[in-house]
């Protein structure tokens, strides 16, 4: 059963904290996205990633970073948590061609106070 | 900027109604049509990934319909049962690269 596992279900930090958050697949996929869902905004890209220690910008990178130093894991990194960044973030992975299905980690809902 | 549009917004049907629900998408720059159902509590998973304009593809009482020419693809679901109950997402792939262009779902509500 081929899986994508992100490290914590809920998570409270402070504001200015720095924040990571941990996706682990076991697929050998290729890329691997991060992903925020708010309330009417639905899935925004916040970076992927095609290849070990590549990444790309996605629509909202800003207050965010990430690393790939394995190509089994990709980390979001906040450097300085806000409230703004509370949100429920999810993890995906793609073999490398262009049409095969997003597998999906289980979420992480990040609460910032 | 490439934008899905997802259509209706929210749903509420009968058990043992059929529905279906809308897909937009330009036409230009087609790769790929992804169809996912998001369970409330669950990681979204994968439906339909399609690539053929006139493709047709089926999974139980669910299928899916793609026209790239005019830039849509429609989602039936046959008999809805209470389990169907989910957001049901679309995204674009758009060939220039490997992101997914998502709509904002359409919210499914089968009541028994």
């Amino acid at each position: 059963d081929v899986k994508v596992t992100q490290s914590s279900r809920y998570l409270v930090k402070r504001t200015g904290e720095k924040v990571f958050l941990e996706c682990v697949q076991d697929m050998d996929h290729e890329n691997m996205f991060w992903y925020r869902q708010d309330p009417g905004l639905g899935l925004r890209l916040i970076y992927f990633s095609y290849d070990v220690k590549m990444k790309e910008k996605g629509d909202i990178p800003e207050g965010y970073s990430v690393s790939r130093e394995k190509k089994e894991r990709f980390s979001l990194i906040l450097e300085s948590a806000s409230t703004n960044q509370t949100s429920m973030y999810l993890c995906a992975s793609t073999e490398g061609a262009l049409n095969t299905e997003a597998f999906f980690g289980q979420g992480t809902r990040l609460t910032v106070v | 900027i490439l934008n899905v549009e997802q259509s209706p917004q929210s749903l509420h049907v009968q058990e043992g109604d059929s529905t279906n629900f809308t897909c937009s998408f330009p036409s230009s720059n087609f790769y790929a049509l992804h169809w996912y159902r998001w369970e409330t509590a669950k990681s979204p998973e994968a439906l339909f990934v399609m690539t053929l304009n006139g493709d047709e593809k089926k999974k139980g009482r669910i299928s899916a319909t793609l026209n790239t020419k005019e830039g849509y693809s429609y989602l039936y679901i046959k008999g809805s049962q209470p389990e169907d109950s989910a957001t049901y997402l679309c995204a674009l792939n758009a060939g220039n690269n490997r992101k997914l262009i998502w709509g904002l779902g359409t919210s499914l509500a089968v009541n028994p």
